[in-house]
């Protein structure tokens, strides 16, 4: 019965780098969120995608970054040419087709570090 | 625009009761959720308002007024265990129907034995 899986735990790029989160969802969802959490800080909505298909991407910086959901394999969070202040703990949350009861289920997040 | 405010940091004495504020805006209103953090884990959920009221899930309560745009998370007989961060959520409606979840800055929850 396994959760939403995020792969790897932990990376590290040097600046110009580029970086490529995964995110496998619970089985039965078919909905996947990225967000993004500084140190100390909130969790700030990046993109929200479905098979095959970007539904909401308003969170997510217009340049380097970008998302995908394809109908077979996980969703990819990619960041091109990072930087320092991509640092950050990236979360990726899933949840069935109707969002009800307002809950998602999330992984156990990314952690980049940008040298 | 939309935005969710809850204190920082609140500090409380354990087997003691604690709430947690939050006030929102938001364009399209679902419902608000709230979420639980620990250092370094993934947040995980708590409870979920749609309708005005109070829920209650063991020692853990919430409640919403659309009204006001407002809502707070009880945590009662505090226990160390329950020292984390503290996460309100609203469900929001854009313009093409899909609901996401927007957080707030969270609150962090210490307990003092």
């Amino acid at each position: 019965n396994a959760g939403v899986m995020q792969n790897p735990r932990h990376l590290v790029r040097r600046r110009g780098q580029e970086a490529r989160l995964r995110c496998s969802p619970m089985k039965g969802h078919s909905h996947v969120y990225w967000y993004r959490q500084l140190p100390e800080e909130g969790l700030k909505f990046m993109v929200y995608l479905q098979k095959e298909n970007i539904i909401d991407e308003s969170g997510m910086p217009k340049e380097r970054f970008s998302a995908e959901f394809p109908k077979e394999g996980p969703s990819i969070l990619r960041i091109q040419q990072v930087v320092r202040g991509d640092s950050a703990a990236y979360f990726c949350a899933s949840s069935p087709r109707y969002l009800a009861g307002g809950e998602l289920f999330f992984g156990e997040g990314s952690r980049l570090t940008v040298l | 625009g939309q935005s969710l405010e809850q204190p920082s940091e609140v500090t409380a004495v354990e087997g003691a009761i604690v709430q947690i504020n939050c006030t929102y805006q938001t364009s399209g209103f679902y419902g608000l959720s709230w979420y639980q953090q620990h250092d370094g884990g993934a947040p995980t959920f708590l409870s979920y308002n749609a309708l005005d009221g109070l829920e209650e899930t063991g020692r853990f309560s919430s409640f919403l007024s659309r009204s006001d745009s407002y809502g707070y998370l009880l945590l009662q007989e505090l226990q160390m265990k329950d020292s984390a961060s503290y996460f309100c959520a609203v469900r929001e409606v854009s313009w093409s129907s899909a609901s996401k979840i927007i957080f707030g800055s969270g609150t962090r929850l210490s307990i003092r034995p």
